[in-house]
């Protein structure tokens, strides 16, 4: 089957830095994509990793290695906007979303 | 990015009534949409796939008598929650995205309550 597996929470402190590890098993891959998202509010768009390696976006940094089924999102310099869940989701063969279940992020001053 | 607007973002309704959601791209053709369901703490379920001009393709266990997918044009798809019941409550989402891109982009999510 497919599955999508996350850490459930986490907690960093401001001004350090954290990573949030997604290992999956699809049908298939067509890219992996990293969402933010604030409580009652919709998803907002991170990064998407199609090949392996590491991608750099301001304080935001994804991994992915597609021989191990494995990501990561690196977020530096911690700030307090920052606590939110982190969710992880593979497009398939079908470029359908597998979600992850999502890890909260929870920032201490 | 682009621009998806969903609406309305917070609605409660009588058990036994209807309720439609909106979903539109503003600024590009979607030619797929997608309707998430959020229950509290837990990630997103996608309910159906909408392609423009199509019926839309239902996951497991949704039922589409009860929750209607229109997408009659490549900047709005509809989802209707008829006869809704207090068990419906939860976030809805859409998303969409065009022809070969990748990424798709969610609408601001509809906050549901059936008292």
């Amino acid at each position: 089957g497919q599955n999508i597996d996350q850490p459930t929470e986490m907690t960093a402190t401001e001004g350090a830095i954290v990573q949030i590890n997604c290992t999956y098993q699809t049908s298939g891959f067509n890219g992996l994509f990293w969402y933010q998202q604030h409580a009652g509010e919709a998803p907002t768009f991170l990064s998407y990793n199609v090949l392996d390696g590491l991608e750099e976006k301001g304080r935001f940094s994804s991994f992915l290695s597609r021989s191990k089924g494995y990501s990561y999102l690196l977020l530096k310099e911690l700030q307090m906007k920052d606590s939110a869940s982190y969710l992880c989701a593979v497009a398939d063969s079908n470029y359908q979303l597998i979600w992850g279940a999502g890890t909260k992020l929870i920032i201490k001053p | 990015g682009a621009v998806v607007s969903q609406h309305p973002s917070r609605v409660i309704c009588k058990s036994g009534t209807s309720v439609k959601i909106e979903c539109r791209s503003l600024d590009f053709q979607a030619t797929t949409m997608f309707w998430y369901r959020q229950f509290p703490k837990k990630s997103l379920m996608l309910m159906a796939t909408s392609n423009e001009g199509s019926k839309a393709t239902y996951e497991q266990g949704v039922e589409k008598d009860k929750f209607l997918i229109n997408h009659a044009s490549l900047t709005l798809s509809t989802l209707t929650v008829t006869s809704a019941h207090p068990e419906d409550s939860s976030f809805y989402i859409c998303s969409a995205k065009g022809g070969s891109d990748t990424e798709a982009f969610f609408g601001q999510g509809t906050r549901l309550t059936v008292v």
